[in-house]
């Protein structure tokens, strides 16, 4: 069954805590994201990467780290610094840049 | 800076009622079009895309959506809207010549279909 998993569905943060959310793919693409989607403002672009051990910051990335040391995994972890957590996270994935982007279901995160 | 607009925020229907969604880019050039849909509690799915070709793409569950260059535009359209169509739209373009390796999303459309 080919897709993006992420987890938890639901997270909770206590200030000054980092956190991590599970992002994987079994569809063998080679380019991640992930976004941020908070009402009324769309989807905004933090992090990206197109191929292993790379990636660049989107447009939010303050507060937020990446790793991609495998192809199907792109975890995010939202540190103490971000001071506004509390939003709807998808992760996408993407044969290439430019080309379809497909989403998981979306992590929640909310703030203790 | 690269920008989006969908100018409807809500939109309100009866059923069997047509569907235009708006949405307009800020830049030329070369682009790669998609409508994406947000069902209640559901993954944000690919509803219909365009890179090249005919203007006019059809996309899943009777949308279509015709993009006209001169207009920056790629409005979203539906001539018989159902009650599973409630669900959020978000416009996104991808500029190729900009140099700018993101995706960048409008802030949705909200679609309220009352039965």
């Amino acid at each position: 069954d080919g897709g993006i998993t992420q987890s938890p569905k639901y997270l909770f943060r206590k200030e000054g805590q980092n956190v991590t959310l599970s992002c994987e793919q079994n569809l063998n693409h080679d380019a991640m994201y992930w976004y941020r989607q908070d009402p009324g403002q769309g989807l905004r672009l933090i992090y990206y990467s197109q191929i292993v051990n790379d990636f660049q910051k989107g447009d939010i990335a303050e507060g937020y780290s990446v790793s991609r040391e495998k192809k199907e995994s792109f975890p995010l972890t939202v540190t103490s610094a971000q001071k506004n957590p509390t939003a709807f996270y998808l992760c996408a994935s993407s044969m290439g840049r430019r080309e379809t982007q497909y989403f998981g279901p979306g992590t929640r995160l909310l703030v203790l | 800076a690269q920008s989006v607009s969908q100018h409807n925020h809500h939109v309100i229907l009866s059923e069997a009622a047509s569907l235009e969604l708006g949405c307009n880019y800020s830049y030329g050039g070369t682009v790669n079009l998609f409508w994406y849909v947000q069902y209640p509690g559901q993954h944000l799915q690919l509803l219909l895309k365009y890179f090249s070709g005919d203007p006019l793409v059809k996309g899943i569950k009777g949308f279509e959506a015709e993009f006209i260059k001169s207009k920056f535009s790629f409005n979203l359209r539906k001539p018989s809207v159902q009650w599973s169509d409630t669900a959020e739209y978000f416009c996104a373009v991808y500029n190729l010549n900009f140099g700018n390796e993101k995706l960048t999303f409008g802030t949705g459309t909200r679609l309220t279909i009352i039965p």
